[in-house]
């Protein structure tokens, strides 16, 4: 079964410093998708990036970037320079295409808390 | 364009009644998800309708039921209340869902059901 693990309940960091989310996933389809969503306190989930599991380029937008591995079956999320705009919670989800069809596994979501 | 819309954004029940909850997604799309997100569970999926068919479906009780209408719209009904139905129920919508080349999901503010 599909399963998505963020080990980081909250991290708290002081402006500008760099931080990464952890997320490991867990999966038997060849083909899924890898998402990460933040939540603000309003409650909406905003979409922040999709990656198939036939695309390993990593990106990088702005102050965002994404380092999708395969081997490790890790999906992490790095924010340089954080803002205390950046605070929300962050939850990282896989869907598999055979498996769960359009169905989103999220992790338990990483509070990320920016202090100026 | 207009978002996703949910109605109501706030919802205080009585243990025993029913609710019904009411999403549109944005013009176009044609697949809307439900997902219940609470402290204790996460979030966890409840069912995705696509023209108006119910094409996938998590693992709720039957008194969580759902619809779709012909303009897409989705309405999500929780019959004989129970404390633990306090929740964040989001809505997603999706041009196509699953096995599209455009697999994002955009989703709503959510309703805060409040059960007493």
């Amino acid at each position: 079964a599909q399963k998505v693990t963020q080990a980081q309940t909250e991290i708290s960091v002081v402006e500008k410093e760099d931080v990464t989310l952890d997320c490991v996933y867990e999966t038997r389809d060849t083909t899924y998708y890898l998402f990460w969503y933040k939540q603000p306190p309003s409650g909406e989930l905003v979409f922040l990036i999709r990656r198939n599991s036939f695309d390993e380029q990593n990106e990088i937008s702005g102050r965002y970037s994404w380092n999708f591995q395969k081997s490790t079956s890790s999906f992490n999320f790095t924010i340089t320079a954080s803002q205390v705009v950046d605070s929300a919670v962050y939850f990282c989800a896989l869907s598999e295409e055979e498996t769960s069809g359009s169905r989103l596994t999220f992790g338990e979501g990483t509070q990320l808390t920016v202090n100026p | 364009k207009a978002g996703v819309t949910q109605t109501p954004r706030y919802l205080i029940k009585t243990r025993g009644q029913q609710v019904t909850l009411s999403c549109s997604p944005i013009s176009g799309h044609r697949s809307v998800s439900w997902y219940q997100q609470t402290p204790g569970q996460g979030l966890q999926f409840l069912f995705e309708y696509f023209s108006e068919t119910q094409r996938n479906k998590g693992n709720f009780p039957g008194r969580f039921s759902g619809r779709q209408f012909s303009n897409s719209r989705s309405e999500m009904n929780v019959s004989t209340l129970e404390l633990g139905d306090s929740a964040l129920y989001l809505c997603a919508s999706s041009l196509l869902g699953q096995g599209t080349i455009d697999y994002g999901y955009t989703f709503g503010s959510g309703t805060r059901l409040t059960v007493v």
